[in-house]
């Protein structure tokens, strides 16, 4: 049962534009929102995160947005450039531990 | 200073064989993660540990699985009878303390049941 949903398996962004990823959860009881960044024959990296007490969160040309009453969150990339190029996966914590994990949005970032 | 590492690096094995696959976390971390990624599939918890004990094996997916850690470090995730639907990219993850939401991955052991 997936309790993390990135329905957009795949994003193609011209560099300069904004990029928006999506992610829907079910369970109201997540406390914590990360996103991660995964290249090719590497680990996911820890790009940035967000507390369910909160609405936004901004790092640099990254922000997250969290929307609780539609257990919907996103993530902002502006403007993109081809090093963002990547799978970006979503993920929920629970209890401070087991991280939920969507099945990951592929960005492409065109020059 | 030094990330997670995993081996080995990529592991092919026949069906019905037992595989070990290995993690040294970073240093100091206390807390140990093991995830799975299958085809087309988002990254799957299996186990975590605290120290040496595993306070949540929930999602092993069969008894065929176990992992053990030792000296507060190095941890190991046995596959015994591999089986093909045991295909997928095995990570390893580390964090400073529990309740952290930093956790640090390691590149992955590509697991191919032949």
């Amino acid at each position: 049962d997936q309790q993390v949903k990135q329905n957009s398996p795949s994003l193609s962004v011209q560099e300069g534009r904004i990029s928006i990823l999506n992610c829907d959860y079910t369970n109201s009881m997540f406390d914590y929102f990360l996103w991660y960044k995964k290249y090719p024959a590497e680990g996911p990296t820890f790009l940035i995160s967000i507390s369910s007490i909160k609405d936004k969160n901004e790092d640099g040309r990254f922000t997250v947005f969290l929307n609780k009453s539609a257990k919907h969150l996103s993530l902002h990339i502006v403007p993109s450039q081809p090093g963002d190029s990547a799978v970006y996966f979503c993920a929920a914590q629970l209890y401070g531990y087991a991280l939920n994990f969507g099945k990951g949005t592929s960005l492409l970032v065109t020059p | 200073g030094a990330g997670v590492s995993q081996s080995p690096s990529n592991k092919v094995t026949e069906k019905g064989k037992d595989v070990e696959l290995r993690c040294d976390p970073i240093s100091g971390h206390t807390a140990l993660y093991w995830y799975r990624q299958s085809l087309g599939q988002g990254l799957e918890f299996l186990i975590y540990f605290q120290g040496n004990s595993a306070p949540d094996k929930s999602g092993l997916p069969s008894d065929r699985f176990s992992a053990e850690r030792t000296g507060g470090s190095v941890s190991t995730l046995t596959i015994q009878r591999t089986q093909q639907e045991d295909s997928a990219v095995y990570l390893c993850a580390s964090s400073p303390r529990t309740n952290s939401y930093e956790q640090y991955f390691g590149p992955g052991t590509r697991l191919t049941v032949t």
